[in-house]
C-alpha cells in the first residue's frame, strides 16, 4: 500500500514570510494528492489538491507542486497570515486495484504564524 | 446541505463497554469512510463503503471493531469491548462518485475510554 512522509512536523513562521511543507510517497501508481487543512478541535477540510499529470498548481496565496520522477510534493503557502495556523496533512492515493478513494495521510505538520 | 453529520459529539466510556458511533453522509454521496485520529498514529483509514458495501476494511484495528451501513443516509462504527488505547476521534466522511472528489469530514467525536 501506498506510505506518505510529511516534513517537518512542526513549522514556526512570522506573519508574511512563505511556508513549504514537503512530502513524500512511495506508491508510483499514486495519482491524486490532497491537502487538508485542520484548525484546532476542528474537522480537516481539502484546501488544494493536484493530479499526477499536472506538475504546478495555485490558488491565490497556496501552491502545490508535484515531482512524479523524484516521488514527492509541496505545498507553499506565500504572505502567511496568522489565521493560516493549523495543522496541514498531505495524502495519497494509489491507483492500484482502482482504489482511488483510499487516502493514505501524512502525520501532519503544525504550522503557527506568528504576528 | 446540513453537511456530514456525527453522533455523539463526544462520548466518555469505561474499559469494557460497548461503544456505538453514528454517521449521515451528505445526501446524494456514495462513498463513506471511517477515520481514527490519534497524536500518535495520527489519520488513519479504518474502513470505507461504496454504495452501502465495505470496499476496504484492511484498517480496522482488531475483531473489536466493526462497521455497518444498513443504508445510504447511516453508518455506525462500533467497538465492543472498548479499552483505553481506543481513546481518539473518530471522523466520518463522504464523497460522491467521480475521479478524485473531494472528501467531506464530519465533525468528528471525540471517545474517550477510562
Amino acid at each position: 500500500g501506498e506510505n506518505v512522509e510529511q516534513h517537518p512536523s512542526t513549522l514556526s513562521v512570522q506573519e508574511g514570510d512563505s511556508a513549504v511543507i514537503k512530502c513524500t510517497y512511495s506508491d508510483s501508481a499514486s495519482n491524486y494528492f490532497p491537502w487538508y487543512k485542520q484548525e484546532l478541535g476542528k474537522r480537516p477540510q481539502l484546501i488544494i489538491d493536484i493530479r499526477s499529470n499536472v506538475g504546478e498548481k495555485k490558488d491565490q496565496r497556496i501552491a502545490v507542486t508535484l515531482n512524479k520522477t523524484a516521488k514527492h510534493f509541496s505545498l507553499h503557502i506565500t504572505e502567511t497570515q496568522p489565521e493560516d495556523s493549523a495543522v496541514y496533512f498531505c495524502a495519497g492515493t494509489g491507483n492500484s486495484g482502482g482504489s482511488n478513494y483510499k487516502l493514505t495521510f501524512g502525520k501532519g505538520t503544525l504550522l503557527t504564524v506568528n504576528p | 446541505d446540513a453537511g456530514v453529520i456525527q453522533s455523539p459529539r463526544h462520548e466518555v466510556t469505561e474499559m469494557g463497554q460497548e461503544v456505538t458511533l453514528r454517521c449521515k453522509p451528505i445526501s446524494g454521496h456514495d462513498y463513506l469512510f471511517w477515520y481514527r485520529q490519534t497524536m500518535m498514529r495520527g489519520l488513519e483509514l479504518l474502513i470505507y463503503f461504496n454504495n452501502n458495501v465495505p470496499i476496504d476494511d484492511s484498517g480496522m484495528p482488531e475483531d473489536r471493531f466493526s462497521a455497518k451501513m444498513p443504508n445510504a443516509s447511516f453508518s455506525t462504527l462500533k467497538i465492543q469491548p472498548s479499552e483505553p488505547r481506543d481513546s481518539a476521534v473518530y471522523f466520518c466522511a463522504s464523497t460522491q462518485a467521480g475521479h478524485y472528489n473531494e472528501q467531506f469530514f464530519g465533525p468528528g467525536t471525540r471517545l474517550t475510554v477510562l
